[in-house]
This record gives C-alpha cells, structure tokens and sequence, in this order.
C-alpha cells in the first residue's frame, strides 16, 4: 500500500519558520507531482502548493498566500518532499497535508489518489 | 478561477438512506471533477474522478455523474463509516480549485 507521513509540524511564534516533510513508500516517487495542501480551523480544504517531477523541470507552484513565504523542494533519492515555512502567520494555522497526482509526469495535478495524515501547524505567540 | 460551490453545507440522513450532493462550477470544466471524503483526524479519500470513475478501492455504492458546470455525488444507500465530509475538486482549469465541502451526518 503506497503511504505518505507527514512530519514537522509544532508550535511556533509569529514571524518564525518550520521544515514540513512527507515521507513516500512503496511508488517512483520522483515520477509524481508532490502537492501540499491545509485545512485551517472549521475551514475547508486549501491548495498551498506543489513541486512537479525534475523530469518535468521540477519547478514549483504556489498559492498566492504563501508564495514569497513558503518554498517546496524534493529529495528524490529518499522519497521526501520538504515545505519550507517562513514569516509564519496566524493564519497560516492549520493541519498541513502532503498528497501524490493521482498519474505521473503531469505538468498540473489532476487529482490527488494518496493522501497523508497530516501534521498540526499552530502559529501563536 | 473556477468557483465550486457544494450543496447542501450539511446534510443529515439517517443509515441506509441515500445521499446526493449536489457540486456547481462557475465555468464549465467538462468532466474534470474529482470527489473526495475526509473525516477528522484522516487522510482524505478520492473517490470519483473525471466525473464518474470510481477511484481504486471504492465501494460501488459511490457514483458520479454530471458534467459541464452541474455534478452530483450519490451514495446509495448510507452506512456508518460514510458520515464524513465530501469536497469536489476540478481540474478543468488552473488554478484547480476545490468546494467548501458537503457535511454529511447522521440524523
């Protein structure tokens, strides 16, 4: 069963920054846009970003929330996909979930058929 | 951007009953509609895709059709481990965006 976990995740002041990872098993990870997504507080789901494969170029996507602030990248070799997290905000509070492209080698993401848990992300002073 | 707008916010039926969620694009996305199922503390779940491809695993009582701007979810006939959150996505466009979410819960 292919999986994703997420990590990192904390408590951390206003202003201040965290490394998420998400750790793959079991598929070609380096194949596949890594997409991460939220879910703040009694909110719904919200795309923040994604990093396409290096045989697409490997360039990343971002939401216009977090771009400037936040900043994906990818470690083919160990299967993990990191987002970088600075200039914190409290709203940027809120669970933190990494996903697979539902196919390989897609430019944009269709659709998101692994999920990971999710990791907690609490920006307060 | 392509607004989804899901309805109802909440529905609450009981077990065994049959649930519809409806899902409204501002735009046309042709058929580019995924449908997903999260509970708290859980990965979310793809369900259907491209409107009406069940996704690997799902049980048949899920269907999807529509297609355009208007898709409907359907879950037969309601068991317990189905009362959750449901978001449609599509990927007719860029940015894809996704719905605020259907809740459905027991009545």
């Amino acid at each position: 069963e292919v999986q994703l976990v997420e990590s990192g995740g904390g408590l951390v002041q206003p202003g201040g920054s965290l490394r998420l990872s998400c750790s793959t098993s079991r598929f070609t990870f380096g194949d596949y846009i890594m997409a991460w997504f939220r879910q703040a507080p009694g909110k719904g789901l919200e795309w923040v970003g994604f990093i396409r494969s290096k045989a697409d170029g490997g360039a990343p996507e971002y939401a216009a929330s977090v771009k400037g602030r936040f900043t994906m990248s990818r470690d083919d070799f160990k299967g993990i996909a990191y987002l970088q997290m600075d200039s914190l905000e409290a709203e940027d509070t809120a669970v933190y979930y990494c996903a697979r492209d539902i196919r390989p080698r897609t430019y944009y993401y269709y659709y998101l058929d692994v999920w990971g848990r999710g990791t907690t992300v609490t920006v307060s002073s | 951007e392509v607004v989804l707008t899901q309805s109802p916010a909440t529905l609450s039926l009981s077990p065994g009953e049959r649930a519809t969620l409806s899902c409204r694009a501002s735009q046309s996305v042709s058929s580019y509609l995924a449908w997903y199922q999260h509970k708290p503390g859980q990965a979310p779940r793809l369900l259907i895709y491209d409107a009406s491809t069940r996704a690997t695993g799902i049980p048949a009582r899920f269907s999807g059709s529509g297609s355009g701007t208007d898709f409907t979810l359907t879950i037969s006939s309601l068991e317990a481990e189905d009362f959750a959150v449901y978001y449609c996505q599509q990927r007719g466009n860029w940015p894809r965006t996704f719905g605020h979410g259907t809740k459905v819960e027991i009545k």
